[in-house]
């Protein structure tokens, strides 16, 4: 079975550049997390999707960032305009129900780094 | 609230030696609890979990962590540490009905010697 896909897995952009990164869930997995993770702040909860919905989004640093989640199958982080504090690895992962009992799938990540 | 709290941010082992990686956590209700592994320049992986049987669980790679409630902890054990299992290792925390949403521990980056 595939995996979370993520792309692109690295993404090098100029300060000021929109950047949109792209995360595939595990099929039949109805939860959607977006991490962040630095080697200053560590794994940071960006924000998650239940059935599609925006669920928390408490974690998204500030109005720059956004996200999606148009269907099942496919989700968006975008951020605009980028800036060199940005630069991190980004996570999305995936779960099935609501219950919290079967923990969460990672994908490989995209390495983001804004000049 | 619920969280998680790693002892030591790195440990060193010898190659065959055991690894414990100590993991406790703060929750008003019995959590379910997880461990992950991330290879460098990877994702994380689930490594195993805990979610209300068996207090002693297993998990890939040797690996097995036991539950106590008693003292908040779920520390991450092998009995014989191989090159292979040099990474970052993070314990998590999630609530029933939070929609899968996981607590992460600060991260323990193992390290083992020849």
């Amino acid at each position: 079975d595939a995996g979370v896909i993520q792309s692109p897995r690295h993404e090098v952009t100029e300060m000021g550049q929109e950047v949109t990164l792209r995360c595939k869930p595990i099929s039949g997995h109805n939860s959607l997390f977006w991490y962040r993770q630095t080697m200053m702040r560590g794994l940071e909860l960006l924000i998650y999707f239940n059935n599609n919905v925006p669920i928390d989004d408490s974690g998204m640093p500030e109005d720059r960032f956004s996200a999606k989640m148009p269907n099942a199958s496919f989700s968006t982080l975008k951020i605009q305009p980028s800036e060199p504090r940005d630069s991190a690895v980004y996570f999305c992962a995936s779960s099935k129900g609501s219950g919290g009992a079967i923990g969460q799938y990672f994908g490989p990540g995209t390495r983001l780094t804004v000049l | 609230a619920q969280s998680v709290t790693q002892l030591g941010s790195h440990v060193s082992v010898s190659e065959g030696a055991l690894v414990l990686l100590r993991c406790n956590y703060s929750s008003s209700v019995p959590p379910y609890l997880f461990w992950y592994v991330q290879y460098p320049n990877q994702g994380l992986q689930l490594l195993l979990k805990y979610t209300s049987a068996a207090t002693l669980v297993k998990g890939i790679n040797g690996f097995e962590a036991e539950f106590k409630k008693s003292e908040t902890s779920f520390h991450l054990t092998k009995p014989s540490a191989h090159m292979s299992d040099a990474a970052e290792y993070f314990c998590a925390v999630s609530l029933y009905n939070q929609g899968g949403k996981l607590i992460f521990g600060q991260g323990t980056e193992l390290s083992v010697k020849p």
